[in-house]
């Protein structure tokens, strides 16, 4: 149990596009998703957290408007990076919090991006 | 400072050996603490999950908390090839929203 989804695993973009990133919690119901952000030998940085029919929540430094996030329904979440830009290319991460159980996240596989 | 620090290695030791990870953090409110596992480009998976201080076995795997001198530390026993990763550590505070601070990962290979 406790699984969670990224698609696509891997994407590769032109400069000026956009992307999206989806994340599905597949056995179970998930108020709150997390995305990180990943880059080679750094730790994981939270980008922001998104809530079942509500804002994300943002954290400082995030482009609100750049990395726009929805949580439509209660096993889905979406990342899309607007107008993308090299400096973009990472390895987003997300999370789920099992809503109907204890505290725990359950991480995605990721999706690294290249943005050329 | 950052609020979780933790040595990135990397960290070679021979197949059986006992491995010692360990975290620090400046955040007194941190009050949930977790290990996680990272393969290389995979997500995270949650290997320990422990409240407050104290200490916690699973297997192979003993988690510890010392609250009062603001570290943590995961041991593997008998480690195994297959435990080559990069081991991160993660906490929050009660009232983050669930929100997890990770410390940058260490990078453990075990050799046979």
């Amino acid at each position: 149990g406790a699984v969670v989804s990224q698609h696509p695993s891997r994407v590769i973009c032109k400069s000026g596009t956009s992307v999206k990133i989806e994340c599905r919690s597949l056995d179970f119901q998930a108020t709150t998703m997390f995305w990180y952000r990943q880059f080679p030998k750094k730790s994981l940085m939270l980008m922001a957290t998104s809530n079942e029919g509500s804002k994300a929540t943002y954290e400082q430094g995030v482009e609100k408007d750049k990395f726009l996030i929805n949580h439509a329904s209660l096993t889905l979440s979406t990342l899309t990076v607007t107008s993308a830009h090299p400096e973009d290319s990472s390895f987003y991460i997300c999370s789920a919090r099992d809503t109907g159980g204890g505290d725990e996240q359950y991480f995605g596989p990721g999706t690294r991006l290249t943005v050329t | 400072q950052k609020e979780v620090e933790q040595d990135p290695g990397p960290l070679s030791v021979p197949e059986g050996a006992i491995v010692s990870l360990n975290c620090t953090y400046s955040n007194s409110a941190f009050q949930y603490f977790m290990w996680y596992r990272q393969y290389s480009r995979k997500g995270p998976e949650l290997l320990m999950y422990t409240y407050s201080s104290g200490n916690k076995e699973d297997g192979r795997f003993t988690a510890q908390v010392d609250k009062s001198s603001k570290y943590i530390s995961l041991f593997i026993r008998d480690s195994q090839p297959s435990d080559s990763a990069t081991y991160l550590c993660a906490m929050r505070r009660s009232n983050s929203g669930y929100a997890l601070n990770f410390g940058k990962g260490t990078s453990l290979l075990v050799t046979p």
